[in-house]
């Protein structure tokens, strides 16, 4: 497709599941974010890949939280042992520039994620 | 003190007026300055971008910034109910890596 697509769109899990949220860029975009939205909120950074390299990992909230882009490409945000407070969209973003540079971030729909 | 400052709004003006959105900053270092429009249930869409003091003009947005006073604002002339969303301020330090968001401002253009 032509944007950035990400799936599931809706994720209900009970307190103490795993959850995978996949997410697959504008083909060619160097640069992978992971922002999470809460409700009322502006979206709070998570993480950053340059390719398949993890450059940044400092909004990880907990140890809970991995992210991984194998291959450049597709990234999948896992949640190990959700918790309520974990409930919030997830927000995946690719740009054709690394991140040192300028350039537009393109948005996917986001993963919304309730934890009952 | 958050690092992107925004009131959260809502912010309601007639149709046809202009409305302005206000945000501040408080890290010197930033060099990028952006705003994103965010539709209910949607992803944010890029609007602006600002790198440098003084105004920027694209159709009816116009954004400011000035750097020696930590501020940048976005102006849209002709408000129309289509531009009714949340419009969230972001910047990013020269350099990094990351974008940083404000909470976003509600506006609502009334008919």
């Amino acid at each position: 497709g032509a944007g950035v697509s990400q799936s599931p769109r809706y994720k209900v899990a009970k307190r103490g599941q795993d959850v995978a949220l996949r997410c697959d860029p504008i083909s060619g975009h160097v640069s992978l974010f992971w922002y999470q939205q809460a409700l009322g909120q502006g979206p709070e950074f998570l993480t950053y890949f340059q390719n398949e390299a993890q450059l940044d990992k400092s909004g990880l909230p907990s140890d809970r939280f991995f992210a991984e882009r194998p291959e450049g490409s597709v990234s999948t945000l896992k949640i190990q042992r959700t918790q309520q407070e974990d409930s919030a969209v997830y927000l995946c973003a690719s740009s054709l520039f690394e991140a040192g540079e300028a350039g537009e971030l393109f948005f996917g729909e986001g993963s919304r994620l309730t934890v009952l | 003190q958050k690092e992107v400052e925004q009131n959260s709004g809502p912010l309601s003006v007639p149709e046809g007026a202009i409305a302005s959105l206000n945000c501040t900053y408080s890290d010197r270092v930033s060099q990028s300055f952006f705003w994103y429009r965010q539709y209910s249930g949607k992803s944010p869409e890029l609007i602006m971008s600002i790198y440098s003091n003084g105004d920027k003009e694209d159709g009816r947005f116009t954004a400011q910034l000035n750097k020696a006073s930590q501020y940048v604002s976005l102006l849209i002339r002709d408000s129309q109910p289509s531009d009714s969303a949340t419009y969230l301020c972001a910047v990013k330090a020269g350099g990094g890596n990351k974008l940083t968001f404000g909470t976003g401002t509600q506006l609502k253009v009334e008919l």
